[in-house]
């Protein structure tokens, strides 16, 4: 399984762009790159995911390396609510294996 | 399309008794998943379930934890003779296929708590 590395925590204003990046230099082909987060102790939500592409949909972007060893969850307008804890997680089939994660904290 | 739903979203017990944990996955999702988390930990993944199969229970303590996904009704976490280092919160994911590119998508969890 791809080993994963993000920053611990990171702050970002509200309105501003939240910039989130991963580290997933063992990423296998196969493997698809998934953001989820987790809302205070909430169930994980779903983000995001992909796998060469850069991807985009209503709640961010993501935007994955050429080499795919790296890529960056983008927040275009981050808001109170989207204070969480942020997963990347390489993952193929079977099961999702969530790291530390960032701890992600918007302010007004 | 109701989401992943679990029940209890509370549970409390005694040492010693037996929690039984339900989880039922989104309309048209065959594959279950069972997570547990630590206070204060990550997400660890326990077992994975397809319809009365157990495919992937490598995350699942050797003893007193059991799961079950049957042909009809719930899947069941079954965590027997409880101990206070059970307490935490379980969640459950479903997703409706074994392809790379399927979501999982997760339930609200269980609180367990054992005094």
């Amino acid at each position: 399984d791809a080993k994963t590395t993000q920053p611990t925590s990171m702050d970002c204003a509200e309105g501003r762009a939240a910039n989130l990046p991963c580290n997933h230099s063992t990423i296998s082909g196969n493997e698809y790159v998934y953001w989820y987060r987790q809302i205070h102790s909430q169930g994980p939500q779903y983000i995001i995911h992909g796998l060469k592409n850069n991807e985009t949909n209503e709640m961010a972007s993501l935007i994955i390396t050429e080499d795919r060893k790296s890529s960056t969850l983008i927040l275009p307008h981050a808001t109170l609510r989207d204070t969480a804890v942020y997963y990347c997680i390489p993952y193929n089939t079977d099961k999702l294996i969530f790291g530390t994660g960032t701890r992600l904290q918007v302010f007004p | 399309n109701a989401g992943v739903m679990q029940n209890p979203r509370h549970l409390v017990r005694r040492r010693g008794q037996e929690a039984r944990l339900r989880c039922s996955p989104m309309k048209g999702h065959s594959h279950v998943y069972w997570y547990r988390q630590l206070p204060e930990e990550g997400l660890k993944f326990m077992v994975y379930l397809q319809k009365e199969n157990i495919i992937d229970e490598s995350g699942m303590p050797k003893e007193r934890f059991s799961a079950e996904f049957p042909k009809e009704g719930p899947s069941i976490l079954r965590i027997q003779q409880v101990v206070r280092g059970d307490s935490a919160a379980y969640f459950c994911a479903s997703s409706p296929a074994l392809v790379a590119k399927n979501i999982q998508y997760f339930g609200a969890g269980t609180r367990l708590s054992v005094l």
